[in-house]
């Protein structure tokens, strides 16, 4: 079965820092963009970051650049999202996702909480 | 950036009813539109890519149209476990967008 697990997430201080791990079972993990979507409270879905399937490119929104850290480790088919400087706007359910060409968005991770509270 | 605008916000029907949800983008984006099912608690569901293929295991009753700025999807009959928010995605530009979401709701 082709999956998506993620892990991190948690509770986190404005200004703080905070790191997402997205490994795929199932699938050759190495030959597929991988992105990071997200969904605040109450909010609808927003794209937040894409890495190239080597890991040597990455776009992310503007919402977040310059804040965020996406790599990628194929030996251990496992995506990474690293975020500083977090504000309380970056509370979201985050879901790691395999990005498959014409099939677009196809697999999702289950998704994992970040909230940014003081 | 491409915007994509979703209507009706909101649409509520009974079951059996045929659901037609639009979604509009700034500028023209070939074929790199999808559609995605959402319900609360779970991940977001693909139901349709390249605007009008169904994904691996949608029912027939899901079906997309359109062209270069305006696409459609359609719920022939609806069926309980449909309701739920619709967003589409755009893929043809950086950054990826999507629209704001319908919410298919039970009338």
């Amino acid at each position: 079965e082709e999956q998506l697990v993620q892990s991190g997430g948690g509770l986190v201080q404005p200004g703080g820092s905070l790191g997402l791990s997205c490994v795929g079972s199932g699938f050759t993990f190495s030959t597929y963009e991988m992105d990071w979507v997200r969904q605040a409270p109450g909010k609808g879905l927003e794209w937040v970051a894409c890495i190239s399937s080597g890991g040597g490119i990455v776009y992310s929104a503007d919402s977040v650049k310059g804040r965020i850290t996406v790599s990628r480790d194929n030996a251990k088919k496992t995506m990474y999202l690293e975020m500083n400087s977090l504000r309380a706007e970056d509370t979201a359910v985050y879901y790691c996702v395999r990005d498959n060409w014409a099939y677009a968005f196809d697999i999702w991770g289950q998704g994992t909480m970040v909230t940014v509270s003081s | 950036e491409i915007v994509l605008t979703q209507s009706p916000a909101t649409l509520s029907l009974s079951p059996g009813e045929r659901a037609t949800l639009s979604c509009r983008a700034s500028h023209s984006i070939s074929s790199n539109l999808a559609w995605y099912q959402h319900k609360p608690g779970q991940a977001p569901r693909l139901i349709i890519y390249e605007i009008s293929n169904r994904a691996t295991g949608i029912p027939a009753r899901f079906s997309g149209s359109g062209s270069g700025t305006d696409f459609t999807l359609t719920i022939s009959d609806v069926e309980p476990e449909d309701f739920a928010v619709y967003y589409c995605l755009q893929r043809f530009e950086w950054p990826r967008t999507f629209g704001q979401g319908s919410k298919l709701e039970i009338k």
